[in-house]
This record gives C-alpha cells, structure tokens and sequence, in this order.
C-alpha cells in the first residue's frame, strides 16, 4: 500500500532557531501533501495544503513566513518552522493522496518541542 | 465553523462488547467519509470509509453506517478488543478538497 515516511519523528530545538520536518511518498507520487498540527487532546488542524512546483496554500490563521512548505518534486514536501517559540511545540503530522476517498495516507509524525 | 462534529470525546467499553463512534456533519456536499485510529505520537491510520451513494460499509470488525438525511455517521467495532483502545477520528471530504476531521473520541476497551 501507499506509505508516507515522515521525518524526523521527534525533535528538540531551541528558540530562535528553524526546524526542517520532511515527508516523502515512498511508492507514489503526491501531486498534493498535506500539513496538519495537533493540539494535546484536540482534532487535527490542517495548516497548508503542499502542491508540486507551485505555491502552498495555507489556512486562515497560519502564518506563511513562519511555516515555509517547499514541494520541489513529486515525491518529497518540507516544512520548515522558522524562528521557532515554545508556543511551536506541537505534534505535526504530513498525509498524501493518492486517490479518492481512502487514498489519505498520513506520515508517522513529528514531536516537535522548543526550549 | 465545526463541519465534522464527533460530541464525545471519550468512550468506554467493556471487552468482547460492541463499540459505537458517532460523527455528525453540516456540509451535505460531502461524498466521502472516513474513519482514523490514532495512538499517541503516531499519525492517523485509515480504518474504514464510505461513499456518500452507500449507507453501509463492512470490513471485518468494523462497520461504518452513514445517514444522509440525518447527516450522521456511526462506526461500529464487534467484538470490542483491548488493542481497539485509541483516539478514533471521523473524517470526510469532498471531491479531490481537503480532508476535515472531527474533533476525535477517545476509546477504551475494559479487560
């Protein structure tokens, strides 16, 4: 089946400096990736949609400059959290799709906290 | 606005019993829904779904019912197993648009 590497799965930086989270399709190709963030005991909140050679689109709320996606082929999208705060630390989660309904495969995750 | 409502955010349950998840949703434009299991500091894995044209979906333990008319989505586990014990998250989308997910419940199966 479609698997989703993310990567690294955790992670610990201090403030002020950028953290890179990578997610690649391992047996597909993703036109399109997804960047979602967790809250503790909350639902999964899309951040920005990661579309191929082009711009992402982000949702209402999410800073750009902070949380730059790059998605330079079909097969790899970054995120990259610049400037980090505490108020980062979160759980970020990568998905694909790699068809219609069901075709959302989501990455393992990435535990990020800043200090 | 909350387009996917799962308004239990935990639910127990005794082994070998059945589980029942509800979700219910406002945008009648939706033709997909699914069902994710999470565990703690993993990512969501894809459990069962259903199309917007069928009101029921089988597979193994687990059946996903779907009410158009009430806008409302259940998924069932029989019989209940300790390893069922996570976060559950419906979810649905439309089209090729972007997946949008409840708020989760929490499960846990009692030996």
């Amino acid at each position: 089946g479609a698997v989703v590497s993310q990567h690294p799965s955790r992670v610990i930086c201090k403030s002020g400096t950028s953290v890179k989270i990578e997610c690649r399709s391992l047996d597909f190709q993703a036109t399109t990736m997804f960047w979602y963030r967790q809250f503790p005991k909350k639902s999964l909140m899309l951040m920005a949609t990661s579309n191929e050679g082009s711009k992402a689109t982000y949702e209402q709320g999410v800073e750009k400059d902070k949380f730059l996606i790059n998605h330079a082929s079909l097969t790899l999208s970054t995120l990259t959290v610049t400037s980090a705060h505490p108020e980062d630390s979160s759980f970020y989660i990568c998905s694909a799709n790699t068809g219609v309904g069901y075709g959302y495969t989501f990455g393992s995750g990435t535990r990020l906290t800043v200090v | 606005d909350q387009q996917v409502k799962q308004n239990s955010p935990s639910l127990s349950v005794q082994e070998g019993r059945i589980s029942i998840l509800n979700c219910d949703y406002t945008n009648s434009m939706f033709d997909y829904f699914l069902w994710y299991k999470k565990y703690p500091a993993e990512g969501p894995t894809f459990l069962i779904s259903i199309s917007s044209i069928k009101d029921k979906n089988e597979d193994g333990r687990f059946t996903v019912f779907l009410n158009k008319s009430a806008k409302h989505l259940s998924l069932h586990i029989v019989p209940s197993q300790p390893g069922d014990s996570a976060v559950y998250f419906c979810a649905a989308h439309q089209g090729a648009q972007k997946l949008v997910f409840g708020q989760g419940t929490r499960l846990t199966i009692n030996p």
